[in-house]
């Protein structure tokens, strides 16, 4: 079973607003990301946690904070947002980033976030 | 810099066509992974296939196939007979390590928008 759940699927939200995206996978993966997506571009990547730490932070603003409080969990909380930041918000897992190039990346549905 | 190029944008092909997306990479690695993922509106990307930079062997799986060559540093993706549900964005992946940390992560191309007509 090849599933990552992500949380809440729209999400709108005014530029002083909190909100935070979940995350879950249950597949035993030791790696997860986020990434953002705009129209007709590729993903981005945002942030990698290895084995609950953060190993890549692709030098994004702090409006975005990335929590992995357990292997199975990732949530990105937003804060004071701008409408640029409205996008589809994509989390990934993988087996683990240790082993290399050879990962598969197994994708969420996306949060899909207007920013008003 | 490694990087991945798909060309083509968008394509459109009438149902039962075959179709083919373009993928050429450039990386400084011996050792490197190729990926296709589809994105159909839904918003989720599937993974498709994985090839290794070792293996030259073309790969079909139903009525989707994938051509590796090294030589001219691609790898495309056919469709055959196209179908209604074929329709999506595809994106091709090289696997690159991140010079501080050691950890993998993928390089995207811009990706390709097949539209397939009934």
């Amino acid at each position: 079973d090849t599933e990552v759940t992500q949380t809440p699927k729209h999400l709108v939200m005014g530029m002083t607003n909190k909100k935070s995206l979940k995350c879950e996978q249950h597949m035993g993966h030791r790696a997860m990301y986020w990434y953002k997506q705009k129209a007709k571009k590729p993903p981005e990547l945002m942030f990698v946690y290895s084995y609950e730490k953060l190993s890549i932070n692709e030098s994004v603003p702090s409006r975005f904070s990335p929590e992995c409080p357990n292997s199975s969990l990732l949530n990105l909380h937003l804060h004071a947002l701008q409408p640029e930041d409205s996008a589809l918000y994509l989390c990934a897992s993988s087996q683990e980033t240790i082993a290399g190039p050879l990962n598969i990346q197994y994708f969420g549905a996306g949060t899909r976030l207007s920013v008003l | 810099a490694q990087k991945v190029t798909q060309a083509q944008t968008e394509i459109s092909v009438v149902e039962k066509e075959d179709v083919t997306l373009d993928c050429v990479y450039e990386t400084r690695d011996t050792t490197y992974y190729l990926f296709w993922y589809k994105q159909p509106p839904s918003g989720e990307l599937v993974f498709l296939i994985r090839r290794n930079s070792f293996d030259e062997q073309n790969e079909i799986s139903g009525r989707y196939s994938w051509n590796f060559q090294k030589s001219t540093s691609s790898f495309n993706f056919t469709i055959t007979a196209s179908q209604v549900v074929d329709s999506a964005v595809y994106f091709c992946a090289l696997s690159e390590a991140t010079p501080t940390s050691g950890t993998y992560k993928y390089i995207f191309g811009t990706g390709t928008r097949l539209k397939v007509l009934a």
